[in-house]
């Protein structure tokens, strides 16, 4: 089955620099790769999503993007601000598997 | 609309009990999950419905059954717990019937079992 890997598990990040999260995966088969937001005591959100057929993917401050020849893919948040104090979960998805990297405690100070 | 909603959101039990844990969805969704969540493991797939009628076992579906009651409803239940699951358990639905779309969360329950 799929095995998604990710790092860094900790980051901590100044108030307006930017914030990276990488992960890989091991089934090329894989065609989804969402991105979840998950606030301390909250449920898990969508934040940003890409598929297969697509290498970048932008929303205001956050961008994704995806190497399949190397199978791994980043989150890459600019300008980041306290609110973006959060738990981040990679995952990759093909039709009747979905895997879950192991979170990154993303920790921004004022 | 609520979303996706999960009963109960706290619960104890003492290892060698059972319990039922509930869930319903108020979007359409075809596809309901279940998924556990333990420190440092990200969240794992127990059990999933891709359609009313249909459930299939996910990464960690030992211990666990599930029952697909209707399109807004799927349950998961614990015959006999046992410390190990100890965990929070998150129910999620998305549209399709694959998996590789956008999955909802419901607000999670935080199981101890003693």
């Amino acid at each position: 089955g799929e095995n998604v890997e990710q790092h860094p598990s900790t980051l901590s990040v100044q108030e307006g620099d930017s914030a990276v999260i990488k992960c890989t995966y091991s089934d090329s088969a894989s065609n989804y790769f969402p991105w979840y937001k998950q606030e301390l005591g909250k449920r898990p959100q969508l934040i940003i999503d890409i598929r297969s057929n697509v290498g970048e993917k932008k929303d205001q401050r956050i961008a994704v993007t995806l190497n399949k020849t190397a199978k791994h893919f980043s989150l890459h948040i600019t300008e980041t601000q306290p609110e973006d104090s959060a738990v981040y979960f990679c995952a990759a998805s093909d039709f009747n598997d979905m895997r879950f990297g192991a979170g990154t405690r993303l920790t921004v100070k004022p | 609309n609520a979303g996706v909603t999960q009963t109960p959101k706290f619960q104890v039990l003492k290892t060698g009990q059972s319990m039922t844990l509930q869930c319903a969805q108020d979007m359409n969704h075809n596809s309901m999950y279940w998924y556990r969540q333990d420190p440092g493991m990200g969240l794992r797939l127990i059990y999933y419905s891709a359609s009313e009628g249909t459930t299939d076992k996910g990464e960690v579906p030992n211990g666990y059954n599930v029952s697909r009651l209707n399109k807004r409803e799927f349950s998961l239940r614990l015959e006999s717990a046992a410390p190990s699951q100890t965990s929070v358990y998150f129910c999620a639905s998305s549209a399709s019937d694959t998996m590789n779309t956008e999955a909802f969360f419901g607000q999670g329950t935080r199981l101890t079992v003693v």
